[in-house]
């Protein structure tokens, strides 16, 4: 079965710092990877996806993720962190066939101390 | 301007009450989700619809039901039998074109036991 995994329960930087949070998956083909946001009492904002193509994926806000596949890996970095980025950030996996949700890891917590 | 939207913000069941949650979407989107989201536990699928007039149990159904009559609606219910209700509820669609299987989520209800 395919599953997310987000090491990192939460992870606090300073501002201007850089950021990768980590992501790895377990699926069974080629997979489909996203990065959400959510901000508190918020929904999910999509940051970015990768379906196919070049490895490095740009996406809003200034962050970009690199899917490695001998790693089983899709990390989302961002070179200089904002206080405004202070959120929770979900990776997700899928779909296995059109329409079947995404699986989701539980979430990193960012917080952003001056 | 498309999106979806979600009713109302805040909702508050007594004892033995069902209450249903609203989800409305005009992207023309063919599925429709909803999940359960709890500190720390990340988001758990309780419906999915694929299409009209069908859906299918997620991870967490029990106590939960859903109908899926018109495309751009997909309401959920809380039923008495479910005993732990309080929680975050979040309504996402996507689009059936392949390649396109991105899910879009709105900003939630949040559901609160007197």
């Amino acid at each position: 079965a395919q599953s997310v995994t987000q090491p990192d329960i939460h992870i606090t930087v300073s501002e201007g710092a850089s950021l990768e949070l980590r992501c790895n998956y377990s699926y069974g083909a080629t997979p489909y990877l996203f990065w959400y946001v959510q901000s508190p009492g918020q929904g999910l904002q999509l940051l970015l996806k990768y379906f196919s193509g070049d490895t490095l994926v740009q996406g809003i806000k200034g962050f970009e993720a690199e899917f490695k596949r001998s790693q089983s890996s899709f990390n989302l970095r961002k070179p200089s962190v904002h206080w405004s980025d202070a959120a929770e950030y979900f990776c997700a996996v899928g779909p296995l066939s059109g329409n079947t949700p995404l699986v989701f890891g539980k979430g990193t917590r960012l917080s952003v101390i001056a | 301007d498309g999106g979806i939207t979600q009713s109302p913000k805040y909702l508050f069941r007594k004892e033995g009450q069902n209450v249903t949650l609203s989800c409305e979407q005009n992207l023309n989107h063919d599925a429709m989700y909803w999940y359960r989201q709890d500190p720390g536990q990340g988001l758990r699928l309780i419906y999915y619809s694929q299409i009209v007039n069908d859906f299918q149990k997620g991870d967490i159904a029990e106590g939960y039901s859903v109908s899926r009559e018109k495309k751009e609606s997909f309401p959920l219910t809380v039923t008495s039998a479910q005993k732990n209700p309080t929680a975050f509820y979040l309504c996402a669609s996507s689009p059936r074109d392949r390649g396109q299987e991105t899910q879009y989520f709105g900003p939630g209800t949040r559901l609160l036991v007197l």
